[in-house]
């Protein structure tokens, strides 16, 4: 199957700060990007997504950067407040079919 | 609106038994998906559908498990002969189109075999 990694598997952040959460991927065909929140007890939820015609894309408080030289992928969150504390995952798409998940990475935000 | 539905969101089962878990994706959603996530896991594929396609079932994991989706609407897993290692978050997921289109997850269900 397709790898799709995660670089850190924790990361704890002061409120207020940025945060940066980052993903490796595997395949060079991919051609479409989501990061999704996961908080616990719940379904993932979708926060941003990137094809891969573009380098970067803007949200609220959120960023995505897509590097496709080096197969990275990472999440920007401006501001971080303690909502913003759950596990992200990043989800990579081949041909609008199937997709591929990361192992998440775990965000704690200390008040 | 209403978003993707799973039922049950709980179910204890003993080895051996079998399960089937339902999903109510969004209406008008064409794709519909079921991955798996083990404890502190990401999400493992299981199957796709995808309007009146033949679904593609590369991720299930054995052939005891197995999918339908009836009218292009609700969807049923069934695990037979539950393991203990079946033990995880099913969730179900629904999409628009096969576009460009972000998937909705419904809460999960969580099944343990005891």
């Amino acid at each position: 199957g397709e790898s799709v990694g995660l670089h850190l598997p924790t990361l704890s952040v002061q409120e207020g700060d940025n945060s940066i959460i980052n993903c490796a991927y595997s395949n060079s065909a991919s051609d479409y990007f989501i990061w999704y929140k996961q908080e616990s007890g719940k379904g993932p939820q979708f926060i941003i997504d990137i094809r891969s015609n573009m380098d970067k894309r803007q949200g609220q408080r959120v960023t995505v950067l897509l590097n496709k030289t080096v197969k990275h992928l990472s999440l920007q969150i401006a501001a971080t407040q303690p909502g913003d504390s759950a596990v992200y995952f990043c989800a990579e798409n081949i041909n609008f079919n199937k997709f591929y998940f990361g192992s998440g990475t775990k965000l704690n935000v200390k008040p | 609106g209403a978003g993707v539905s799973q039922s049950p969101s709980n179910k204890v089962t003993e080895k051996g038994k079998d399960v089937e878990l339902r999903c109510d994706p969004i209406s008008g959603h064409t794709a519909l998906y079921w991955y798996r996530q083990s404890l502190g896991q990401g999400l493992e594929f299981l199957i796709y559908f995808q309007g009146n396609s033949a679904p593609d079932k590369s991720g299930l994991p054995s052939d005891r498990f197995s999918a339908e989706r009836t009218g292009g609407s609700v969807s049923t897993l069934t695990i037979q002969r539950t393991q203990q290692e079946d033990s995880a978050v099913y969730l179900c997921a629904s999409r628009l189109s096969g576009g460009a289109d972000t998937q909705y997850f419904g809460p999960g269900t969580r099944l343990t075999v005891l």
